[in-house]
């Protein structure tokens, strides 16, 4: 199985200040039609998950441009430019190229 | 509006088995990909089946092949998960999710509430 690797765990940070969460997998999502199926998610307090981005940088209707995406093979960021309040909740990445389909552990934002 | 409500969930005892429903609406049902995801209390996300948009494939996490069964009637916008054999590290918040597409495998783009499994004697 792919496994997804996160880091940091815990993120706190200050209001408008940038944020950056690393995802790892331990091999390439890059698939043999050539796209790579890395996806995040944003899962509020009490809610559910929520997806932000799709095959890596693609970002869905609806969700702040202040969410990016960014990497390739094995390595992958998601990078909030200016955390607002309501950015509060865990991130998880997850890999769509390989079965059966992983997620990474997750990584708690909190403000300061 | 694009809804996927889930039901059926309770607390059961080790051993028994239990279906779990999710009413889709909002989209044309049949042209997505569905799935189930589950959330353990406290702890992150876990994929444990899909379908196709026929039903013709499906997909089982290791620790529910054989004890799990997915399926979907498109007729009445419904997916299903027949649990059998339940333990109790089957306990969690099971999530229905649907991506578009009738054989896109790799990402969750809908998401219901949930229907919480509690596996306990």
């Amino acid at each position: 199985d792919v496994v997804m690797t996160q880091s940091p765990l815990s993120l706190p940070v200050t209001l408008g200040q940038p944020a950056s969460i690393s995802c790892r997998s331990s091999q390439s999502l890059v698939s043999s039609d050539g796209n790579t199926y890395l996806n995040w998610f944003q899962q509020r307090p009490g809610q559910s998950p929520r997806r932000l981005i799709y095959k890596v940088s693609n970002r869905d209707s609806g969700v702040p441009d202040r969410f990016s995406g960014s990497g390739s093979g094995t390595d992958f960021t998601l990078r909030i430019s200016r955390v607002e309040a309501e950015d509060v909740g865990i991130y998880y990445c997850m890999q769509g190229t390989h079965w059966p389909l992983t997620f990474g552990g997750g990584t708690k934002v909190e403000i300061k | 509006e694009v809804q996927l409500v889930e039901s059926g969930g309770g607390l059961v005892q080790p051993g028994v088995s239990l279906r779990l429903s999710c009413a889709a609406s909002g989209f044309t049902f049949s042209a997505y990909t569905m799935s189930w995801v589950r959330q353990a209390p406290g702890k992150g996300l876990e994929w444990v089946s899909t379908i196709s948009g026929s039903g013709g494939s499906t997909f089982y996490a290791d620790s529910v092949k054989g004890r799990f069964t997915i399926s979907r009637d498109n007729s009445k916008r419904t997916l299903y998960l027949q649990m059998n054999s339940l333990r109790a590290d089957d306990t969690a918040l099971y999530y229905c999710a649907g991506n578009p597409g009738y054989t896109d495998y790799d990402t969750f783009e809908i998401w219901g509430q949930g229907t919480m499994v509690t596996v306990s004697s």
